[in-house]
Formats: C-alpha cells, structure tokens, sequence
C-alpha cells in the first residue's frame, strides 16, 4: 500500500543552521509528493511540491528534490530562522484515484534564538 | 478568496451525544476532502466529494459517520453517538480540478473533545 515515513522529532535547531527533515514513501508508480507545513495555532499550509521524478520543489528557502531511486522527498532549508518553528508533513498523492494525500506522522521542529 | 472555512473551532460534547460540524470550501472549488489528525499523527484521509458526490470514503468512516454535500458547496460531517476515541480535529480542504496538479487547500479545523 501507500505509506509515508518521517524521521521523528522534535528537531532542534539553533538559528542559521542547516535544517535536514528525511521523508521516504512506498507507493505504486509515480505519485505527486507534497511537504506541509502547521504553525502554532494555524492550519497546514502546502510549502512544496514535486510531481515527478527529479523535480526540485521550493519556497521560501526550503527545498526538496523527488528522488525516485531512493524513494525520498527529503526537506532542506541552509539557514533556518526561529519563524521556521513549526510541524512539518510530507505527503503524497498517489497515481490515479481521487486525489486523497498520505501524509506522515510529522516532525517538529523548534529552532531557537 | 477568503480561504476554507470550517465551524465550530471547537467543540466538547459528551459521550453519546451526536455533534455536526461545517466546511465552507473556496467558491468554485468543486473537490472537497475531509481528514482526521489525532495528537501527534499526520491527517488520515476520511472522505471525498466530487461537486455533491461522495466518490470516496475511508474505512475509518464508521457507520456512524455520516457526510454530505448538497448542491456541491459547503460540507457537513456529522458523528452520531460519540465515543472517546472520536476525540481528534477534523481537517476540511478543498481543490479544483481545473488547475493542473491541483492543491489541496486546508482550513483550519475542528478539534472535537468527547468526555
């Protein structure tokens, strides 16, 4: 079946260091993969995506590249800021069906002054 | 476009008790997806509306769950009889099929609470 694996958290980090979040996923063909983001008292909010294979998907300083070979879609930022502190998912969104997202279970991450 | 809406923020109910909850999606949105996050895992996918179908539904979904989408725009889900483990937020989003690799806008949830 489809699943989402997370490396866990929480990550501390202090500010400008370099953030690294692992994410692998099993799933059947090519799916769409998706990094989420949840701030303090907020709803999830899409940071990134990559819809195939060797796609780099960015925003706001993260980056993620869809790696088929190792089936990962790992999260990187090269200085994080203490805004940053947040849950973050990743998910996919398996070939065909309706659209639904797998997500993992989440990593936080707490970046300090 | 003021974004996915979703009422109550919050509810508390106690055990037995049937509670409804509300999600306006983004206007023209005709897709609408509903999740569940209990503390410290990932949304888990519940149900799908395509306009006023429902196309999809998880095996979470027990028959006490109930969803619907008259007239294809706003959603409820309503839990009849609560039990304890139904304690979660549950996540409404919506998406359009017109974009290409569509995204799936999220409100900002219900966090449900059954004694």
């Amino acid at each position: 079946g489809n699943s989402v694996t997370q490396m866990e958290g929480p990550v501390t980090l202090s500010e400008e260091a370099f953030l690294t979040i692992n994410c692998t996923y099993t799933a059947t063909g090519y799916p769409s993969l998706f990094w989420y983001v949840q701030y303090p008292g907020e709803g999830l909010q899409l940071l990134l995506k990559a819809t195939k294979a060797d796609d780099k998907g960015s925003n706001k300083g993260f980056e993620a590249t869809y790696r088929k070979e190792t089936t990962s879609f790992h999260l990187e930022k090269g200085s994080v800021q203490v805004s940053d502190s947040a849950v973050y998912f990743c998910a996919l969104r398996p070939l065909g069906g309706y659209n639904k997202l797998i997500f993992g279970a989440g990593t936080r991450l707490a970046v300090h002054p | 476009d003021t974004g996915v809406s979703q009422d109550p923020r919050h509810k508390i109910t106690k055990r037995g008790q049937n509670v409804t909850f509300r999600c306006d999606p983004i206007s023209e949105h005709n897709r609408l997806y509903w999740y569940r996050q209990t503390l410290g895992q990932g949304p888990e996918f519940l149900t799908y509306f395509q306009n006023e179908a429902q196309l999809e539904k998880s095996r979470l979904l027990s028959d006490r769950f109930s969803a619907e989408r008259p007239k294809g725009s706003f959603s409820t889900l309503e839990i009849q009889r609560t039990e304890q483990g139904d304690s979660a937020m549950y996540l409404c989003a919506s998406s359009s099929y017109r974009t290409l690799n569509e995204t799936q806008y999220f409100g900002p949830g219900t966090r449900l609470l059954v004694l």
